[in-house]
């Protein structure tokens, strides 16, 4: 089990362009989360999906922010006119099941953005 | 939505004591409650979780104590040895009336000093 994959680990990009990121999560697993680690506002949960279908997206910057999941064995967030802000750890978990009293959370090791 | 306060930002203790971190949360809802530990330039790994039914729950050296009423846990890790230290999060899950999400606290920067 190779646990969940993203990539790019480290991704440098211009002010004003798109950045992004891919997600794989465990296979099997029916949830996939997208959470945004930074200094200043710690753990911030941007996204789920569960069974491919958007469930929650309340934790998106609305205008710029999108996130996908075409097929159960990906998932993307893709990042339009990045700004320093975006500048964080964007961290996706995936889950094997998603109960109302809650599932652990699998994380993979996160991609670095940072916007210059 | 649901908050969560982690109380300790940093801690430091002697290899050999326990390390104690304590979070507070503000949904009554809430009925489930991770811990993850992440290490420098990793993910986040869960190392043990407690639910609503119960109060106590221990995995070798972690103790989580969960006291409903005062909507308090905390995290007990006894004979602390210097491979624990890294940052630990504790979590609460909200059910958000689509599903749930775990709400993160800020972070316990753990050091176990030699």
């Amino acid at each position: 089990n190779a646990g969940v994959i993203q990539t790019p680990r480290h991704k440098v990009t211009g002010k004003g362009q798109e950045a992004t990121l891919w997600c794989e999560p465990i296979s099997g697993h029916s949830a996939v989360f997208w959470y945004r680690q930074t200094i200043v506002q710690g753990l911030e949960f941007l996204t789920y999906f569960r069974n491919q279908a958007p469930i929650d997206d309340s934790g998106m910057p609305k205008e710029r922010f999108s996130a996908q999941m075409p097929n159960q064995s990906h998932s993307t967030l893709k990042i339009q006119s990045t700004q320093p802000q975006d500048s964080a750890v964007y961290l996706c978990a995936s889950s094997p099941r998603q109960g109302d009293s809650g599932n652990t959370l699998y994380f993979g090791e996160g991609s670095r953005l940072i916007v210059v | 939505g649901e908050k969560v306060e982690q109380h300790e930002s940093t801690l430091s203790v002697r290899e050999g004591d326990s390390a104690v971190i304590n979070c507070t949360y503000t949904d009554t809802a809430s009925s489930y409650f991770p811990w993850y530990k992440q290490e420098a330039g990793k993910g986040l790994h869960f190392v043990i979780d407690i639910r609503s039914n119960v109060d106590r729950k221990q995995s070798q050296r972690l103790i989580v104590l969960l006291d409903k009423k005062a909507k308090r846990f905390s995290l007990h890790i006894t004979a602390t040895q210097p491979e624990d230290s890294a940052i630990y999060f504790c979590a609460a899950s909200y059910y958000g009336g689509s599903g749930n999400k775990l709400i993160f606290g800020t972070g316990t920067l753990l050091s176990v000093k030699p």
